[in-house]
């Protein structure tokens, strides 16, 4: 069965850096295109980053340079590394993964909340 | 980037409606657009990819037409469990985009 599980959120300071973990079960992140999305309190639903085969990586304009995406295959992880936290991140964060790039998201994490506090 | 709008942002219905929620693309897609189910507190849910075809265990009332940059998500007969936010998504190119969502609501 596969399944994704985030963990990492929390309550972080303006400024700051927090590291979010994606733990991946039932399917090796090594052979999916992996993904961030988040949504913002009352908010739709934001795509971030993506990375895929070669440690290729995209990322929106709003993180671009801020926020990186990161895989280990060995532990069947991917991480959301977020520099420079400002209040507009904050938002629950979601992984979840596409089989290939033109192919959709159909497994998705319950999520992580992150709060950025000024 | 591609910008994704839809329409109507909140609509009023009943069990057994028909419903149709209606997205469209700054530029063409083709026919890479999906359509998500979002509950409160909830993760999306795939619906529909390639605009028209059903994932796997989706209700049949569900069902997704278009291609270009017009696209149509209808259900059928609403069902209680309908009641949800709906997002649609374009993946045609290297920045994935979301519309800004229709709230299915109770009349």
């Amino acid at each position: 069965e596969v399944q994704l599980v985030e963990s990492g959120g929390g309550l972080i300071q303006r400024g700051g850096s927090l590291r979010l973990s994606c733990a991946a079960s039932g399917f090796a992140v090594s052979t999916k295109y992996m993904t961030w999305v988040r949504q913002a309190p009352g908010k739709g639903l934001e795509w971030l980053s993506f990375i895929y085969t070669g440690a290729n990586t995209y990322y929106a304009d709003s993180v671009k340079g801020r926020f990186t995406i990161s895989r280990d295959n060995s532990e069947n992880m991917v991480y959301l590394q977020m520099n420079s936290l400002r209040a507009e991140d904050t938002a629950v964060y979601y992984c979840a993964r596409s089989v290939d790039l033109l192919s959709p998201f159909d497994y998705w994490g319950q999520g992580t909340l992150v709060t950025v506090s000024s | 980037d591609i910008q994704m709008t839809q329409s109507p942002s909140t609509l009023s219905a009943s069990v057994g409606d028909r419903v149709t929620i209606t997205c469209r693309a700054s530029q063409t897609i083709s026919r890479w657009l999906a359509w998500y189910q979002q509950k409160p507190g909830k993760a999306p849910k795939l619906l529909i990819y390639e605009a028209s075809t059903l994932e796997s265990g989706v209700p049949s009332r569900f069902s997704g037409s278009g291609s270009g940059t017009e696209f149509i998500l209808t259900i059928s007969s609403l069902q209680a469990e309908d009641f949800a936010t709906y997002y649609c998504q374009q993946y045609n190119n290297y920045s994935w985009t979301f519309g800004q969502g229709t709230k299915v609501e109770i009349k």
